[in-house]
């Protein structure tokens, strides 16, 4: 089951600070967030492995929330290397990613 | 070190050929991923190669899509009788693989056009 990025797209000021969420409908072992430039490979931003844990990559953050199957990406004080498309991918305890559609992310000087 | 490789990196061939996309892992790496991204779309999963294991072959959209990964390092995916809709980018990545999903390093991907 795919998990459900929110929102698709998202429109920022340079500056600002932006929320990606990625829900799941079955329980998750770890999730996983990627950033794909326009023609480029994705790029590991990080991984969540627990419950709640919290894990930050320069002004980017991320929640997993085990219980409630999902995880939330932080962007504060966007800047303009951000854009891009970012990707969640969840795992059971099998080995296997299971990816969102992506979220489209446009930071405007 | 080097990265995960991939050629051609662009392929255009008519409907009906046979096509061959290549991917070089990282070293020392067991795990082994192929994916396709449509045009604006996300990531589906073809095939997963973990060490000796037998591939995980789920992915794959029909008979016509197959991948082999000989010696534990190279992979070859095949695509026999293109169609116009096997039009893509195919995205290899590869992973430490010692336990669980982990961080998975993409290749720069193959773009193939079918016309």
């Amino acid at each position: 089951q795919q998990p459900v990025q929110s929102p698709q797209a998202v429109i920022l000021r340079e500056g600002e600070d932006a929320v990606i969420n990625c829900s799941s409908s079955k329980a998750l072992y770890s999730v996983h967030w990627y950033r794909q430039k326009h023609g480029e490979a994705p790029v590991f931003l990080m991984i969540l492995l627990k419950g709640g844990e919290q894990k930050g990559h320069e002004k980017i953050s991320a929640s997993f929330n085990e219980k409630k199957q999902q995880s939330s990406l932080y962007l504060t004080a966007s800047q303009l290397s951000y854009s891009g498309t970012y990707f969640c991918g969840t795992a059971d305890s099998n080995y296997q990613l299971i990816w969102g559609a992506g979220t489209k992310l446009i930071i405007k000087p | 070190g080097a990265g995960v490789s991939q050629s051609p990196s662009n392929k255009v061939t008519e409907k009906g050929k046979d096509v061959e996309l290549r991917c070089d892992p990282i070293s020392g790496h067991t795990a082994l991923y192929w994916y396709r991204q449509s045009l604006g779309q996300g990531l589906e999963f073809l095939i997963y190669f973990q060490g000796n294991s037998a591939p995980d072959k789920s992915g794959l959209p029909s008979d016509r899509f197959s991948a082999e990964r000989t010696g534990g390092s190279v992979s070859t995916l095949t695509i026999q009788r293109t169609q116009q809709e096997d039009s893509a980018v195919y995205l290899c990545a590869s992973s430490v693989g010692t336990s669980g999903p982990d961080t998975q390093y993409f290749g720069p991907g193959t773009r193939l056009t079918v016309l």
